[in-house]
């Protein structure tokens, strides 16, 4: 059974950093690439990173590009998001999701991150 | 970066009413090669969103027959027939041909 599991969320102050992590298990995690995605409360979903199976493409959301960055530990069958800079309106839930045939096949419980003074 | 623009923004139906929500795209997600990346999500109330659909209509595993998915370019349509309290909760179309990804709106999807 696929499972995805994110942590690493929390209450933060603006302008402060944090580092989401995804623990993938059930699947073969080095062959697929995977996407974070977030929500706003009572918003819709944005995407917001992908990276490929082997680190070798990332792309980001202008959103925020230049300020998260999407990794990953095959070794660890874990995926990260490292969010700098953070701003009240990075406050979401962050899910990831993989990227199975037909893309998004898969996605986590999520993880709350809250930005707030 | 494409815009899906989803209607209805919300439903409000009956137990075993069927249901229909539109999703347009701003350009054709036709890919490069040839397959069409048009995903249909429900979030139920409280969830993370679930696959029900993808490559505008394959039905992922078990998901109920009930659903269905059509269309083609730029015009996509979920169909849901005879409406469980199950099926409850909010539907997002996701396009995953071009970068970024986009997603609509949103429909709720409620009870009468």
């Amino acid at each position: 059974e696929v499972q995805l599991v994110e942590s690493g969320g929390g209450l933060v102050k603006p302008g402060s950093s944090l580092k989401l992590s995804c623990v993938a298990s059930g699947f073969t995690f080095s062959s697929y690439g995977m996407h974070w995605i977030r929500q706003a409360p009572k918003k819709g979903l944005e995407w917001i990173a992908l990276i490929y199976y082997d680190s070798s493409n990332k792309y980001y959301a202008d959103s925020v590009k230049g300020r998260f960055t999407i990794s990953r530990d095959n070794s660890k069958n874990t995926l990260y998001l490292e969010m700098n800079s953070l701003r009240s309106e990075d406050t979401a839930m962050y899910y990831c999701a993989k990227v199975g045939v037909g893309l998004f096949d898969y996605w986590g419980q999520g993880v709350m991150v809250t930005v707030s003074s | 970066d494409v815009v899906m623009t989803q209607t209805p923004p919300s439903l409000s139906v009956a137990i075993g009413q069927s249901v229909s929500i539109s999703c347009k795209s701003s350009q054709s997600l036709v890919a490069s090669d040839k397959n069409t990346y048009l995903n249909w999500l429900l979030q139920s109330p409280g969830r993370s969103p679930k696959r029900l659909i993808y490559q505008v209509s394959k039905l992922d595993s078990g998901v109920p027959d009930r659903f269905s998915g059509s269309g083609s370019e730029k015009d996509f349509t979920l169909k849901i027939s005879r409406v469980e309290a199950e099926d409850l909760g909010v539907y997002y179309c996701l396009q995953g041909t071009h970068l970024p990804n986009t997603f609509g709106a949103g429909t709720k999807l409620e009870l009468k």
